[in-house]
This record gives C-alpha cells, structure tokens and sequence, in this order.
C-alpha cells in the first residue's frame, strides 16, 4: 500500500514551453502533497507544500507564478513548470502524505527527469 | 536553518561487511530523525526513524541512534546484501508551525554491495 506514481519519469522539451507533471496517490488519499527538485549529487529539495483544495505554500526563492501547482484532488497534485529554460531542468518529486502534514509519513514517487533544450 | 550532512559516497563493500554511513545534523529544536531508502528506478522509501534523543530506530537490520550529544544519527547494519545497493538519505523534520512538517535532506549516500 502507500503507493505514489509520478508521469511522466522523463521529459524533454524545447526552451520557452511549458511542462506538466502529474503526482497520485494510487491507494490512499493525500491531504498534503510536496514537491522537491534534486540537482545531481544534491539533497532533495522542498519547493512547495500543498494541502488539497488550497493554494500551494512555496518555500522561499521558488518562483510561484514559474512553478505551478494545483491540488485540486485528495490523489492528484500537478507542477506545471511554465517557460521552461535549460535551467529548470532537474530531477522532481513528490510526495504525499495521507494526514495534514501532522507529522505523518510522507510516500514518494519515483521522480521525473525534466530535461530543457 | 536546520541542515543535515552525511558522508560523501559512494560506498562499495563486499558482502557480508559491516556498514556506516554518517548523518549529523543542526537544528534549532527537537527534531525527528529519518533514514531513507532509494532503490534503482524506485521513489524514496522510508527506512527507520527516531523521534527522541537515545530512540533507536531499525528496520531490515539496519540501526540508527539518536545522539542528542553528537548532534548524529549514523545509518548500522552489521552484515550487507546485495540487495542493500541503493542510494541512502538521511532527513530530519521540524515544526515549522501550523500542520506542515518539512523535511530536511542529506545529499544522499549511494551504496553498492558487490557479492
């Protein structure tokens, strides 16, 4: 149980276009879904945190109005990254979490490698 | 700000070795303590973790303390498998206030067991 999927796991698109990444929650309901950027060799980073049916919380320095997320569901939360440029490109994952964020365990899924030419 | 460093990889034992992986930490309150696994083409996967100052976590027999003192929680497991390889991360979170807990990442340890 407590399984997270992530899609796409790879994408590449052209500078300048915008590229949606979906998380769900398969089997249970998530109330608070994160977000996290990893650079290679780097720690996971927390972008946003997002409760359902709220606007996302963004961690200082993260661009809201570039990074878009919606959590319009209790098993769907969407980035969209919006004019992508190369140096956006990165490793994203999410997780989520079936409490209000109280301290429950967060799931992760498998990341999606966004790659910006 | 809350950090968490742990030693730079990657590792390569045989198997049946025992391994260490160091995680200290700085935080300004009480924070819980994790360690999580990675395995190939696999989202992060909660390994043990340690709420308290001397709690030990474990789990697949890997060990991990909570030393307030040291300010560390170094990753044990007296005997590796192969079946160990993947990249090991340790957290912590803190009450940033309201519900939310965040978490706080080491840059991750890759571990390979070679049989």
């Amino acid at each position: 149980g407590a399984v997270v999927s992530q899609h796409p796991s790879r994408v590449i698109c052209k500078s300048g276009t915008s590229v949606k990444i979906e998380c769900r929650s398969l089997d249970f309901q998530a109330t608070t879904m994160f977000w996290y950027r990893q650079f290679p060799k780097q720690s996971l980073m927390l972008m946003a945190t997002s409760n359902e049916g709220s606007k996302a919380t963004y961690e200082q320095g993260v661009e809201k109005d570039k990074f878009l997320i919606n959590h319009a569901s209790l098993t769907l939360s969407t980035l969209t990254v919006t004019s992508a440029h190369p140096e956006d490109s990165s490793f994203y994952i999410c997780s989520a979490s079936p409490g209000l964020a109280g301290g429950d365990e967060q799931f992760f899924g498998p990341g999606t490698r966004l790659t910006v030419l | 700000g809350n950090s968490v460093t742990q030693m730079e990889g990657p590792v390569t034992l045989s198997e049946e070795a025992f391994l260490t992986i160091n995680c200290t930490y700085t935080a300004t309150g009480y924070p819980s303590l994790f360690w999580y696994v990675q395995y190939p083409g696999e989202g992060l996967q909660l390994l043990l973790k340690a709420t308290k100052a001397d709690d030990k976590g474990s789990n697949k027999g890997f060990e991990a303390t909570y030393r307030k003192e040291t300010t560390s929680f170094h990753l044990e497991k007296g005997s590796v498998q192969v079946s160990d390889s993947a990249v090991y991360f340790c957290a912590l979170t803190e009450n940033s206030g309201g519900s939310n807990y965040k978490l706080t990442f080491g840059k991750g340890t890759l571990l390979t067991v070679n049989p």
